[in-house]
């Protein structure tokens, strides 16, 4: 268990609407990530987080906006939520204060949501 | 940029089977390359993880996967099938972009057989 807390856990909303997602670690880590998963895509990286305030792209950014005023919380934003990012995302926190690639990635429990 | 490809959405195996998850793999620099399992809804646990210290990586539950990089492959093997192994499984490789995010395959839904 590496202290990661995803709120809400289940979510459902209407097209249009914003909403904000939580994740929460209690460990310090430097290093936080979103993920959305979709049947067939496997898991695919929204945005990261190297530090607060230090944010930047993943690979599937467009239409997300993320946040990182303290070390211990990173803010998925869904300005003007679509039926296309009806999905499970998964935060994920890095182990190691460097970049390096061999520390692994702790995730959370993650939040499903339906955008209807 | 690095990109992983497992072969088989589904595979299916009969319990005390073997089993073998492929997962190849395309880098333009050694990878850094993983396997998670996923049981059904809960999130990823690292399964096991190749850092180039040893070719051979052992994870828990026995598993193992070798790193053939003539083959460009990091396949996931576990010598006898158990019921409790039913899960997705994910191979992932760390990005060329920054702080190391993860590009993950599609994944491979692993079901036993009694």
């Amino acid at each position: 268990d590496a202290g990661i807390t995803q709120s809400p856990r289940h979510k459902v909303t209407e097209t249009g609407t914003p909403v904000t997602l939580r994740c929460h670690q209690t460990e310090n880590h430097r290093y936080m990530y979103w993920y959305r998963q979709d049947p067939g895509h496997g898991l695919r990286l929204i945005h990261y987080s190297y530090g607060v305030k230090d944010t930047d792209k993943g690979e599937v950014s467009d239409g997300y906006s993320v946040s990182r005023s303290k070390t211990e919380d990173f803010l998925l934003t869904l300005e003007s939520a679509t039926s296309s990012q009806t999905s499970v995302y998964f935060c994920a926190i890095k182990g190691g204060e460097t970049s390096g690639g061999t520390d692994t990635q702790y995730f959370g429990p993650g939040t499903r949501l339906t955008v209807l | 940029a690095q990109s992983v490809t497992q072969l088989g959405s589904h595979v299916s195996v009969s319990e005390g089977a073997l089993v073998l998850l492929r997962c190849n793999y395309s880098s333009s620099v050694p990878p850094y390359l993983f396997w998670y399992v996923q049981y059904p809804n809960q999130g990823l646990q690292l399964l096991l993880k190749y850092t180039s210290a040893a070719t051979l990586v052992k994870g828990i539950n026995g598993f193992e996967a070798e790193f053939k990089k003539s083959e460009t492959s990091f396949h996931l093997t576990k010598p006898s099938a158990h019921m409790s192994d039913a899960a997705e499984y994910f191979c992932a490789v760390v990005s060329g972009g920054g702080a190391d995010g993860l590009t993950f395959g599609k994944g491979t839904h692993l079901i036993i057989q009694p």
